[in-house]
């Protein structure tokens, strides 16, 4: 159980374009949603804290009018990045966090998007 | 200060023995917990074991196990009997507060297991 899907799992796109990434619970609710980003042989960096129905909780120093962060729904969180420069290639997961998972807070992460700008 | 601290970039294990993958924490929250997550090569996180900060005993799944001393604040994981599919990039992690609380997770810089046939 507690499956989480991302699309798409790879992306390349021209500078200065919007990029929109999905992240889905399949088998279980999520009230709360991460997204993450990931450089090259370096560790996660946590970029906001997705709730259902408010705003996100955006960490510092990450640009919340250019990491636009969605939670319509209990199994769906999108982070649209506006106008993408090559500075924002990077690999992006989210997880999700599951209220009946065995150790009653784990989060389960997507598979990850890796997104080029070119 | 770092709250994670995995000192070990990369490891090397010969298949069938085990290994300990060391992790130590900073924390002045009486309650938190600690996970390990495997990455492998295709960057999707697993996710392998929890410990909380109250549990009295250490935790279990399969091959790995978690060598959780409160008291020197470490978390060390333990594979027993490696396998070539093991090899992979190790990420401790720690989430501050009480478990019911949406606090994102804090990651270590990880450790990059190679598992030699």
């Amino acid at each position: 159980g507690a499956v989480v899907s991302q699309h798409p799992s790879r992306v390349i796109c021209k500078s200065g374009t919007s990029v929109k990434i999905e992240c889905r619970s399949l088998d279980f609710q999520a009230t709360t949603m991460f997204w993450y980003r990931q450089f090259p042989k370096q560790s996660l960096m946590l970029m906001a804290t997705s709730n259902e129905g408010s705003k996100a909780t955006y960490e510092q120093g990450v640009e919340k009018d250019k990491f636009l962060i969605n939670h319509a729904s209990l199994t769906l969180s999108t982070l649209t990045v506006t106008s993408a420069h090559p500075e924002d290639s990077s690999f992006y997961i989210c997880s999700a966090k599951s209220q009946g998972s065995p150790s009653t807070d784990t989060q389960y992460f997507g598979p990850g998007t890796r997104l080029t700008v070119l | 200060a770092q709250k994670i601290t995995q000192t070990q970039p990369g490891m090397f294990v010969q298949e069938k023995e085990a290994v300990t993958l060391d992790c130590t924490y900073d924390t002045s929250d009486p309650s938190y917990g600690l996970f390990w997550y495997k990455q492998p090569s295709s960057g999707e996180m697993i996710f392998l074991i929890y410990q909380g900060s109250y549990d009295q005993q250490n935790a279990t799944e399969g091959r790995y196990s978690l060598n959780f001393q409160k008291a020197r604040k470490s978390a060390n994981l333990v594979i027993s009997a490696s396998q070539l599919g093991d090899s992979a990039m190790y990420f401790c992690a720690m989430r501050e507060g009480t478990s019911g609380s949406a606090r994102q997770l804090t990651f270590g810089s990880g450790t990059q297991l190679t598992v030699l046939p």
